[in-house]
Order: structure tokens, then sequence, then C-alpha cells
């Protein structure tokens, strides 16, 4: 049973430039989240993909955009990135319904993206 | 609204000390879950516990306990014997069961636990 996968692990980019990072689900998997967490601060929650589809959201403005594939792998897209985006992305795969998460939440390694 | 508060921000001891870590959380909810990780520095959250707000029993596994007081709406954490492999970042969260949607995690802000040899 593999884990979860993130790809890459880290990436600079400069302001103004547009991102995806990659999240590869643990096998049997169906949903997944994505967090960003700042230094020395906790997980924020970005939003959520179950089967394709987003499933909620957190506080983060409409350039912070996603996908899930039919594989339930993930991508997560920022647009026009901000000095402030710089943070560790995290992607966390879980087995759930629609209405109901099991919170067996598996979190990858995480993206550690700096904007310059 | 959610919240989770983890106090400290840092704590240090020696190894085979005692240690217990802080959280204590604000829900409307009455059914939700809480949740203890780890974050060694290689990044990826380690899942360590959960517990629904049905269940306050306290439960210890190996070297690790938890106390969940409802009337106090704190969860705390406790690790025995500490070791230098249990340095790391501890977050606790919370996850609201009500309603539809993502029931994402809350988290606080962590605690840094260094354990010196």
């Amino acid at each position: 049973e593999t884990g979860v996968t993130q790809s890459p692990t880290h990436l600079i980019k400069t302001r103004g430039q547009q991102v995806t990072l990659r999240c590869s689900s643990q096998s049997g998997h169906n949903t997944v989240s994505w967090y960003q967490q700042a230094l020395g601060q906790g997980p924020q929650f970005i939003f959520q993909y179950y089967r394709e589809e987003e499933n909620g959201r957190g506080n983060f403005p409409p350039r912070f955009s996603g996908l899930q594939f039919p594989n339930y792998s993930s991508e997560l897209n920022v647009n026009a990135l901000e000095l402030d985006d710089s943070a560790l992305y995290l992607c966390a795969s879980s087995s759930s319904t629609r209405r109901h998460t099991n919170y067996g939440y598996t979190f990858g390694s995480g993206t550690r993206l700096t904007v310059v | 609204a959610q919240k989770v508060t983890q106090a400290q921000t840092e704590i240090s001891v020696v190894e085979k000390e005692d240690v217990t870590l802080d959280c204590v959380y604000e829900t409307r909810d009455t059914t939700y879950y809480l949740f203890w990780y780890k974050q060694p520095p290689s990044g990826e959250l380690v899942f360590l516990i959960r517990r629904n707000s049905f269940d306050e029993q306290n439960e210890i596994s190996g070297r690790y306990s938890w106390n969940f007081q409802k009337s106090t709406s704190s969860f705390n954490f406790t690790i025995t014997a500490s070791q230098v492999v249990d340095s790391a970042v501890y977050f606790c969260a919370l996850s609201e069961a009500g309603g539809t949607g993502a029931n994402n995690l809350f988290f606080g802000t962590g605690t840094r636990l260094t354990v010196i040899p």
C-alpha cells in the first residue's frame, strides 16, 4: 500500500507567476484535501475534492484552484503568486462518502513553495 | 466558530522525562473529532490519535497517553519517558462532524518539542 506522494518537493517561483502542485492519493482513497502551512503555523484548509468535484473550501481566494482526476490524484493551482503564498503545501487523502469522512487522513510530505 | 489553542509554543525536556502537551478547543457542534499529529522535520503529518466527542475515556498507547475532558474543552497529550526521536512539532486538530461538506481539520499552531539527550 503506497502512501501519499507529492511533487515537486521544493519549488521557487517569482511573484505574479503561476504554479501547479501535484498529489497522488493513497491506494483506495477517493478524497483529497489540500492544506497550506505557513512557517511556524498550523496547516490551514484550502479545499477538498471528492470524486473529481470540489467538496468544501476554506478561506482562500479564487486564484487557488484545484482538480481531481479519475484516478483520484489531484492538482493544486495557484495563479498570480504573492510573497505570502510561500509555505508548505500538504496534501491529504482519505476514503469518504460525500457526507461522511472516515477521518483516516494520510498526509504527504508536502511541497515547499518559495515565492520571491 | 471552531478554534484550537496550543499555548505552548516550544518545550524542551531532558531524555526520559515525562512531558504533557496542552490543547484547548472551541466548537459549537455536539459531535466532533479531536486529533493529534506529529510533524517531524521531513514535513509529513503523522497521525497519532483520534477521539470523538462522545468518548471521554482516556487512552494509553505505549509511551503515549491522552486526557480528554469535555468539561474544560481540553485534549492533552502526555509522552512518558521521552526519547530523542520524539523531537518534532505536535499539532492538535479539531473536525466538526455536523452538516455536509469536507469535515476538514482545524489545526492549532503546534508545539515544538525538543528532547535533549
